[in-house]
């Protein structure tokens, strides 16, 4: 059975340092792996897809890695800012196409 | 196409009340997932549809609840006798099957149950 791991579980800096959010998964068989925002009593928000034969993928001040072979990704949020305040999900797809979840890391970021 | 839709965002019951909702997902995505969200943790999975097709359960899916996708379009999750334990977001979510790839998966904002 997947199981992914969020670490830290919170966060909470001052604006403008730059952050690395990880996630690790126990079965390195993966299609995919998806960052999410989640603000408060809110939907999720897509954030960056790789896939399995990616090492990363950019979104402005987002980039995430994908180690695959030792089951890591990281996320790294270049210049954080107040609105970057949420809490951050990585999500693994497998052979069951089911998205699995890790618990999430929760950041603040204060001015 | 604004995405995926939920409804009701919010929904208040009764124990042993039974309650209905709704998802309607990307237009063209044939993959419609349940999750269900508590305060802190991250979503987990309840069913999945491809298509009309339920192809799979968590073992969290009590007799009590059901999940339908008609027509292979709008799916709903009904949850009979509510028990306070049934409290929690409810996330729909849709993505579409690729030759080679599997794409990104899209939420909804979710049914916030709350049972009293």
């Amino acid at each position: 059975k997947q199981e992914v791991t969020q670490i830290p579980a919170a966060l909470s800096v001052p604006e403008g340092e730059n952050l690395v959010l990880n996630c690790s998964f126990t079965d390195s068989a993966i299609y995919n792996l998806q960052w999410f925002r989640q603000d408060p009593g809110k939907g999720l928000t897509s954030l960056l897809l790789i896939q399995s034969s990616q090492r990363e993928q950019t979104s402005g001040r987002l980039n995430a890695s994908l180690d695959k072979s030792s089951g890591r990704s990281t996320l790294y949020i270049a210049a954080s800012q107040p609105g970057d305040s949420a809490t951050y999900l990585c999500a693994v797809m497998g052979g069951s196409y089911i998205p699995t979840f890790g618990r999430g890391t929760s950041l603040i970021v204060h001015p | 196409d604004t995405g995926v839709s939920q409804d009701p965002r919010h929904k208040i019951t009764k124990r042993g009340q039974n309650v209905t909702f709704r998802c309607d997902p990307i237009s063209e995505h044939n993959r419609l997932y349940w999750y269900r969200q508590t305060l802190g943790q991250g979503p987990e999975f309840l069913t999945y549809f491809q298509n009309e097709a339920q192809l799979e359960k968590s073992r969290l899916l009590s007799d009590r609840f059901s999940a339908e996708r008609p027509k292979g379009s709008f799916s709903t999750l009904e949850i009979q006798r509510t028990e306070q334990g049934d409290s929690a977001m409810y996330l729909c979510a849709s993505s579409s099957t690729g030759a080679i790839v599997n794409t990104e998966a899209f939420f909804g904002q979710g049914t916030r149950l709350t049972v009293v």
